[in-house]
């Protein structure tokens, strides 16, 4: 059974980096068949992805435009996670952020962190 | 990107009776090469992640009780729960992964009538 546990602060002020991780049991960072993504939530925005890290003989990302100058999600196989870095915040970045695994038979994000409500204010 | 949108917004049902939900994508989501639409159906609960629920546009996950099914191809899906429970009550959400952005419709609550 794929578990994933979220971890990160709750509050980060405007203009700083927001950084979240999300430890893996069940299965590796390095599977050939796993993406492993980040999903926020917000009442004005619903649900949004806004990214993914894959190994496929090589390390990939892809990321939505709407975040691509700010975003950053690595990969680390020594613990077995991955991370999530968005620079240069807003209160608009204020949302509840998910972990999620796509993989596996169904190829879309079938195992879900915990979630994490990241608050931007001074 | 691919626009996702939901009909209606919130529903209304009995106990025991059933629910439907529908779904439109702004593009086709279905791929050619292996025939299947990539199309998920997620429920959310207050306080917990979206689950999956149907993949494939039609096969359940593992564990979803079987009065939940999904039907539809191209751009037009649909969720039915054929007798509402009272677990059921829940915000669903319909989600292409055929194309990266990968998107997701506004949702639709469902509650008891």
């Amino acid at each position: 059974q794929v578990q994933l546990q979220q971890s990160g602060p709750g509050l980060v002020k405007p203009s700083q980096t927001l950084s979240l991780t999300c430890a893996i049991s069940g299965d590796s960072v390095s599977s050939n068949s796993a993406a492993w993504n980040w999903i926020r939530q917000s009442p004005s925005r619903g649900l949004e992805w806004l990214g993914k890290t894959y190994y496929r003989s090589k390390w990939y990302n892809d990321y939505a435009v709407s975040v691509k100058s700010r975003i950053s999600i690595n990969p680390d196989t020594s613990k077995n996670q991955f991370s999530l870095q968005l620079n240069s915040v807003t209160p608009e970045d204020t949302a509840v952020y998910y972990c999620a695994r796509a993989g596996g038979s169904t190829l879309t994000h079938d195992y879900w962190g915990q979630g994490t409500l990241v608050t931007v204010s001074s | 990107d691919i626009v996702m949108t939901q009909s209606p917004d919130s529903l209304a049902v009995s106990l025991g009776e059933r629910a439907t939900i529908n779904c439109k994508s702004s593009q086709s989501v279905l791929h050619s090469s292996n025939n299947k639409n990539y199309l998920g159906w997620f429920q959310q609960k207050p306080g917990q992640p979206p689950k999956l629920l149907i993949y494939w546009a039609s096969t359940r996950q593992s564990g979803v009780p079987d009065r939940f099914s999904g039907g539809g191809s191209g751009t037009d899906f649909t969720l039915t729960i054929s007798s509402l429970q009272a677990e059921d009550v829940a915000v669903y959400y319909c989600q292409q992964y055929y194309r990266s952005p990968y998107t997701f419709g506004q949702g639709t609550k469902l509650e008891i009538k």
